[in-house]
């Protein structure tokens, strides 16, 4: 069974810095992409970003491109979503997902999401 | 202001069918078989409930079912039941964003 789970909800100050994470398991960790997905408070989804974990070939929105970091640590089964500076308005509900097969896919299994409330 | 159009909310009585639209361009729902549908309930994550425009994952209730007709892709829900109370989003591969575009999502209300 592909099982995602993520890291526990986060408080944060602005400016602070921040790294979440996914471990995904029941699967060939290096051989699918992971997704990160945003969901601000009472919205809709909005893709972020992708990584490969094999080759670390990764892929952003362009509203994400710059703002965040995803990287894959494979001796682990991890993905990471980082902010270096985070912003109030990056409070929101984060998922990563992974898609069924290669790209283009749909997002077949999901983590159950972390939770990030950056106060001002 | 998300790349597919939803409208923001949809609701049907108990046994009552429903169908949510989901309006993208020929960029994206128009020109390839890639749309697909994810249902979340409050303070849960997505679940895919419809792929390939048509195609349920194994699970998911045969009163699901999926259409697309030129820009425009569609869910169908029949005999309403509590349980589908929930808000659904669609997607779609796009030719112009390798990630896929989302749309802004519905909620449905069960009466």
């Amino acid at each position: 069974e592909v099982r995602l789970v993520q890291s526990r909800a986060e408080v944060k100050k602005s400016g602070e810095s921040l790294k979440i994470s996914c471990k995904g398991s029941g699967y060939s960790f290096t051989s699918y992409w992971i997704a990160w997905v945003r969901q601000m408070p009472g919205k809709g989804l909005e893709w972020m970003g992708i990584i490969y974990p094999g080759d670390s070939n990764t892929r952003y929105s362009p509203s994400f491109q710059g703002q965040v970091t995803i990287s894959a640590d494979e001796s682990i089964s991890t993905a990471y979503l980082q902010w270096s500076s985070l912003k109030a308005s990056d409070t929101a509900m984060y998922y990563c997902a992974r898609p069924w097969w290669d790209l283009p896919s749909p997002l077949r299994s999901w983590g159950q999401g972390t939770l990030v409330t950056v106060s001002s | 202001q998300s790349a597919l159009t939803q409208p923001a909310s949809v609701s049907g009585s108990p046994r009552q069918s429903i169908t949510i639209s989901c309006t993208g361009t020929n960029s994206d729902v128009g020109s390839y078989n890639l749309v697909s549908w994810y249902q979340q309930h409050p303070g849960k994550a997505p679940k895919l409930i419809i792929y390939e425009v048509t195609k349920r994952p194994s699970g998911v209730s045969n009163r699901v079912s999926g259409s697309k007709s030129g820009n425009t892709a569609s869910l169908t829900i029949s005999g309403l039941q509590a349980e589908d109370e929930a808000d659904y989003y669609c997607s779609s591969y796009a030719s112009n964003d390798t990630l896929g575009v989302f749309g802004g999502g519905t909620k449905l209300t069960v009466l």
